[in-house]
């Protein structure tokens, strides 16, 4: 079946750097990747739809320029977030379609910022 | 503006009993529904979906139930296994593709 790789699965990082995460589709390309993230006992909250060559459709109320995502290949999109702060720290997920109705995750990405 | 709930929180069962999972939703234009299993600190994994031109689908101890008249499905799993403890979550796909996740279930499924 379709595998999605979500890469690194835990991070600890400085409050003011930024972190990278990326999400690749393993046998399939995908033109469409989704990013989720998780708050303690809460559902999914979708941040953004990543589209390969073209701009992410981020959300209401998520920060595009604390958030920037990029899809330069049909496998590969990144969520990259910048200055970091505490408040960032969550679980990321992202997500991977690869048919009408397939939608496969990656493992999730565990960021601490201290 | 929640087009998928799922209103119960959590769930204990019996091992070797039946778990009934609930989902409802409000978008009459949803034509397909999913069921994802997740993890603590895991990507969800996909369980069973179901297409609204079904009412019921089967997969092994997963069954899923589909009442459009009533916007509702239900996911059903028996027998009960203590490995089964996770929270479910209801998904369908909106008209951009993105997935309208519910608020999940915590299942507990207890020896």
């Amino acid at each position: 079946g379709a595998v999605v790789s979500q890469h690194p699965s835990r991070v600890i990082c400085k409050s003011g750097t930024s972190v990278k995460i990326e999400c690749r589709s393993l046998d399939f390309q995908a033109t469409t990747m989704f990013w989720y993230r998780q708050f303690p006992k809460k559902s999914l909250m979708l941040m953004a739809t990543s589209n390969e060559g073209s701009k992410a459709t981020y959300e209401q109320g998520v920060e595009k320029d604390k958030f920037l995502i990029n899809h330069a290949s049909l496998t590969l999109s990144t969520l990259t977030v910048t200055s970091a702060h505490p408040e960032d720290s969550s679980f990321y997920i992202c997500s991977a379609r690869d048919l009408p109705y397939g939608y496969t995750f990656g493992s999730g990405t565990r960021l601490t910022v201290v | 503006d929640q087009q998928v709930k799922q209103n119960s929180p959590s769930l204990s069962v019996q091992e070797g009993r039946i778990s009934i999972l609930n989902c409802d939703y409000t978008n009459s234009m949803f034509d397909y529904f999913l069921w994802y299993k997740k993890y603590p600190a895991e990507g969800p994994t996909f369980l069973i979906s179901i297409s609204s031109i079904k009412d019921k689908n089967e997969d092994g101890r997963f069954t899923v139930f589909l009442n459009k008249s009533a916007k509702h499905l239900s996911l059903h799993i028996v027998p009960s296994q203590p490995g089964d403890s996770a929270v479910y979550f209801c998904a369908a796909p909106g008209n951009t593709g993105k997935l309208i996740f519910g608020q999940g279930t915590t299942l507990q499924v207890k020896p």
